[in-house]
């Protein structure tokens, strides 16, 4: 079992749709949780960096920690063709010297 | 400079040759990351730098793959005869070292590796 699992979709909205995208994983010692956006042929960029468990929101996306339940969501309102891309999860714990990646799931918002 | 820098973007060679892939950090990012990113999967760890020294290698996955920083900035990722399955795409990325709590990576577009 990997240490954190993402469906990886591929998942298509129409244009103003509010997507949700989530991952669960299973080492409860992962502390910071990230969502990263990756165009095609880029390389992964930072959406969102939230700490624990709560909500933390930035524009048109939220992200949401349940540390109980080992699942994390990102959410998009209002979605635009531009959000178009594959989201990857990403976590972490204090002290860690690297991140573990969810497999990440690609996003097709349609005109 | 602005960003994390990879060359080269695009790279083909023939099984059992030499690669070698650079990296140019963001200036003043003490820690260096290389991660591999098969087709359909998310970014790998293979090995993070602190200045100099490697501090953490455990995700090489053989001893054909080394990687080197010999004064702090650029990272070289030397890939030795190499195979099919080493087809990915080699990304770097930096990082400033936080006083506390994780590190905020910033990546690179990569460098993708075919192997024929």
């Amino acid at each position: 079992q990997k240490e954190v699992e993402q469906d990886p979709g591929p998942l298509s909205v129409p244009e103003g749709a509010i997507v949700s995208l989530n991952c669960t994983y299973s080492n409860s010692a992962f502390q910071y949780f990230m969502w990263y956006r990756q165009y095609s042929r880029k390389g992964p960029e930072l959406l969102m960096y939230t700490y624990s468990s709560g909500n933390k929101e930035d524009g048109r996306f939220t992200a949401q920690v349940d540390k109980s339940s080992k699942y994390i969501s990102l959410f998009i309102r209002d979605s635009q063709p531009s959000d178009s891309a594959t989201y990857l999860c990403a976590m972490s714990w204090t002290g860690a010297n690297n991140l573990f990646f969810g497999t990440g799931t690609r996003l097709t918002v349609i005109p | 400079g602005a960003g994390v820098s990879q060359t080269p973007s695009n790279k083909v060679t023939e099984k059992g040759k030499y690669v070698e892939l650079r990296c140019d950090p963001i200036s003043g990012h003490t820690a260096l990351y290389w991660y591999r990113q098969s087709l359909g999967q998310g970014p790998e760890f293979l090995i993070y730098f602190q200045g100099t020294g490697a501090a953490d290698d455990s995700g090489l996955p053989n001893d054909r793959f080394f990687a080197v920083r010999p004064e702090g900035s650029v990272s070289t990722l030397k890939i030795q005869r190499t195979e099919r399955g080493d087809s990915a795409v080699y990304l770097c990325a930096s990082s400033l070292t936080p006083e506390s709590g994780a590190n905020v990576l910033t990546f690179g577009a990569g460098s993708r590796l075919t192997v024929l």
